[in-house]
């Protein structure tokens, strides 16, 4: 299965400044997928990012408040924006499918907005 | 409306016991059912997994349990140890699905010695 390299690991910010996560594989994908993670809660799927492709979002997640970029078949970045305490979670990114290896997350980016 | 129910929230073993966590959903078009394990400050990390086209799985001591009529799955964890202390996450994907892993809530274990 892929491996995925996420960075920042954790970050604190003040709101209203943005904040770009990095997602590195180590192998070529096709899709890559970013979900949020609020404090205790499970885990919400924010969008899914072609290479080549404009980022598809999801229900309550739009492309200005959480920017995505695919630049090629190993990495994507997901920027969250304009940065407010709500945005206080942890983001993931993911990689590929129904099968032996399943979806495979990163370690994740905890994020705290002050 | 794509869902998948998980119960208990939170659920205390003791050591050598067997752990069951319950999941249900609604949405027959599901037919890929993973179950990811997740330690504080860790990505989710895949378990088990199962298709609808067997009833049952099993990878060391953990198994899945799947009732296809009842669309209902769960997972068992035999002989549960300190170290399987974790939050646990069920999970459906549709059929031709391209990522849209539909999480259960997430049930938190601990396992006491």
């Amino acid at each position: 299965s892929a491996v995925i390299s996420q960075k920042p690991s954790r970050d604190i910010c003040q709101r209203g400044t943005s904040l770009t996560i990095q997602c590195q594989v180590d192998s070529q994908v096709t899709m890559m997928f970013w979900y949020r993670q609020q404090p205790g809660q499970s885990l919400t799927l924010i969008a899914t990012a072609n290479q080549g492709s404009e980022a598809t979002y999801e229900s309550g997640f739009v492309i200005d408040k959480f920017p995505i970029s695919r630049p090629n078949l190993t990495f994507s970045t997901l920027t969250v924006s304009n940065m407010s305490p709500e945005d206080s979670s942890i983001y993931l990114c993911s990689v590929g499918g129904v099968g032996s290896y399943g979806y495979t997350f990163g370690s994740g980016t905890r994020l705290t907005v002050v | 409306q794509q869902q998948v129910k998980q119960s208990p929230q939170s659920l205390i073993v003791q050591k050598g016991g067997i752990s069951i966590i319950n999941c249900a959903y609604e949405n027959t078009a599901f037919d890929y059912f993973p179950w990811y394990q997740q330690f504080p400050g860790k990505g989710p990390a895949l378990l088990i997994a199962i298709r609808p086209d067997v009833s049952e799985k099993k990878e060391g001591r953990f198994t899945i349990s799947f009732n296809k009529s009842a669309k209902q799955f769960s997972l068992h964890i035999m002989d549960s140890q300190p170290g399987d202390s974790a939050t646990y996450f069920c999970a459906a994907a549709p059929v031709g699905s391209q990522g849209n892993l539909i999480f259960g809530k997430g049930t938190k274990l601990s396992v006491k010695p």
